[in-house]
């Protein structure tokens, strides 16, 4: 059973153009959702986070939107450029620090020039 | 960008054989994560640590795997007797707090 989902396993868009990766979780208890960029050869490195107390955090270009009564959140990348070209993760924990962080399945995307 | 420190790079072993990996946490972070990344991006939690006691394990780290983080020293994960599935890339992570975690290089182990 997949506690944390991406719906998309690969995901194009062109340059300039807003990429949005959608997330769904089913553990009511998450309560912590950070979202991570992994390039081939790296370990994922933190993009962004938010708590299940906000539905939405900005930093930059990037934006998380997050629905609480529909268990599903999203992030959204204005103005793609061909380095943000990752494989993006999903992922979840609960409300206690040290609680261990449960991935989605990741979303591979290209940004084409 | 991330400080934590994974050592080493890549790590070849044949089946039976014991691998060690080696993780240094970011400096003024209490609390270190290990995690398994198999070809499939499918992430396993393994064992954490706050300061030198493991808050969490999963069982599969009981048997073959140990870990331990000593005082002044870094932080390890063992395999004593490797196998094919073991072929992945470990993960090391700490966290200031506990809830923001922040990932190494990895070591990439390759079970022969």
């Amino acid at each position: 059973q997949q506690q944390v989902r991406q719906s998309s396993q690969s995901l194009t868009v062109w340059e300039g153009e807003t990429a949005i990766l959608n997330c769904s979780y089913e553990n009511s208890a998450f309560d912590y959702f950070p979202w991570y960029q992994q390039f081939p050869g790296e370990g994922p490195a933190l993009l962004i986070a938010i708590r299940s107390v906000s539905d939405k955090k900005e930093d930059g270009r990037f934006t998380i939107f997050f629905n609480k009564r529909e268990k599903n959140l999203s992030l959204h990348i204005k103005d793609s450029q061909p380095g943000d070209s990752a494989t993006y993760f999903c992922a979840a924990s609960g409300n206690n620090a040290g609680a261990k962080l449960t991935f989605g399945g990741g979303t591979r995307l290209t940004v084409r020039p | 960008n991330s400080k934590v420190i994974q050592t080493p790079r890549y790590l070849v072993k044949g089946q039976g054989q014991k691998a060690k990996m080696r993780c240094i946490p970011e400096k003024g972070h209490p609390v270190v994560f290990w995690y398994q990344q198999n070809k499939n991006n499918e992430f396993k939690f393994l064992i954490n640590f706050q300061n030198q006691e493991v808050l969490q394990q999963i069982d599969m780290t009981e048997k073959r795997f140990s870990a331990e983080c000593p005082s002044n020293s870094p932080c390890s994960l063992e395999i004593q007797s490797s196998e094919a599935g073991d072929s992945a890339l470990y993960l090391c992570a700490s966290s200031p707090s506990g809830y923001e975690q922040y990932f190494g290089p990895g070591t990439r182990l390759t079970v022969l």
